[in-house]
C-alpha cells in the first residue's frame, strides 16, 4: 500500500462547476497535510495546508481533513480553465520530508 | 522576497559523469529539501538539511549526496550518472525544523542523462 494515494485521473470538470480531489494516507500518526498544484513543465506551487480535522477555506479552495478516515480532500469552486493542472497531495513525515501522492490531473472544460 | 532559486535550470550529461546542482533558499529559511520527480515514480524525497546537518534521507543510493552551507545554500551531487537519473530535481525551502511548516519549491533543474 502506498503511503499517499490519489486517483490519477484525468478528472474532467465543466467550467464553473466544483472540482473535488481526494487523497488517502496510510500513517495514522500523520499531522500535516498539503495540496500543491503543478502546471505542465513547472514546479509544484503550494495551494493549501491543513493540520486539524474539518474544513479550511481560502478563496475558491477548501481543504477538508478527516483523520479518523485518513482522508484529505480539496474542493475547487467555480472552476476556471486556469485551474487545469496536476494536483499533488503531500503528507509531512517529519524533518521536512514530504511524501507525495502520484497526483490527479484535472482538466476544466470551457 | 525572492523565491527559491536553482541552478542550472537544464543540464545534459552522459552516463558515468557526475553532476552538482545548486539551490538557494528563500531569505531567512534554514531548511532545504531535495526531491526527484520522474513520470514513473512521481515526486520522491532525496534528503533534507537544516543548519548544515542532514536530518533525513530518502531511499536513494549513495551516489546521491548533498550538503548545506552556513548561508543555508545547498548543493546536491550525483556521481556515476545512470540513464535512470534523468529527472526534474526540485529543491524546497522552509523556515525551520517544525513538521507543520510549509515548503516552497524552486523551479527545478531538468537533468537529461544520455
Amino acid at each position: 500500500q502506498k503511503e499517499v494515494e490519489q486517483n490519477s485521473g484525468p478528472l474532467s470538470v465543466p467550467e464553473g462547476a466544483i472540482a473535488s480531489l481526494n487523497c488517502t494516507y496510510s500513517d495514522r500518526g500523520s499531522q500535516s497535510f498539503f495540496w500543491y498544484r503543478q502546471y505542465s513543465g513547472k514546479s509544484p506551487e503550494l495551494i493549501m495546508s491543513i493540520y486539524s480535522n474539518g474544513d479550511k477555506e481560502d478563496g475558491r479552495f477548501t481543504a477538508q481533513l478527516n483523520k479518523a478516515s485518513q482522508y484529505v480532500s480539496l474542493l475547487i469552486r467555480d472552476s476556471q480553465p486556469s485551474d487545469s493542472a496536476t494536483y499533488l497531495c503531500a503528507v509531512n513525515k517529519g524533518a521536512q520530508k514530504l511524501v507525495f501522492g502520484q497526483g490527479t490531473r484535472l482538466t476544466i472544460n470551457p | 522576497k525572492a523565491g527559491v532559486t536553482q541552478t542550472p535550470r537544464y543540464l545534459i550529461k552522459t552516463r558515468g559523469q557526475q553532476v552538482t546542482l545548486s539551490c538557494s533558499p528563500i531569505s531567512g529559511h534554514r531548511s532545504v529539501s531535495w526531491y526527484q520527480q520522474t513520470p514513473g515514480q512521481g515526486l520522491q524525497f532525496l534528503f533534507e538539511y537544516f543548519s548544515e546537518t542532514q536530518r533525513n534521507k530518502g531511499n536513494f543510493p549513495g551516489r546521491f549526496s548533498g550538503r548545506q552551507f552556513s548561508n543555508s545554500r545547498s548543493e546536491m551531487n550525483v556521481s556515476t550518472l545512470e540513464l535512470g537519473d534523468s529527472a526534474l530535481y526540485l529543491c524546497a525551502s522552509g523556515p525551520g525544523p517544525r513538521r507543520e511548516e510549509t515548503q516552497y519549491f524552486g523551479p527545478g533543474t531538468r537533468l537529461l542523462v544520455l
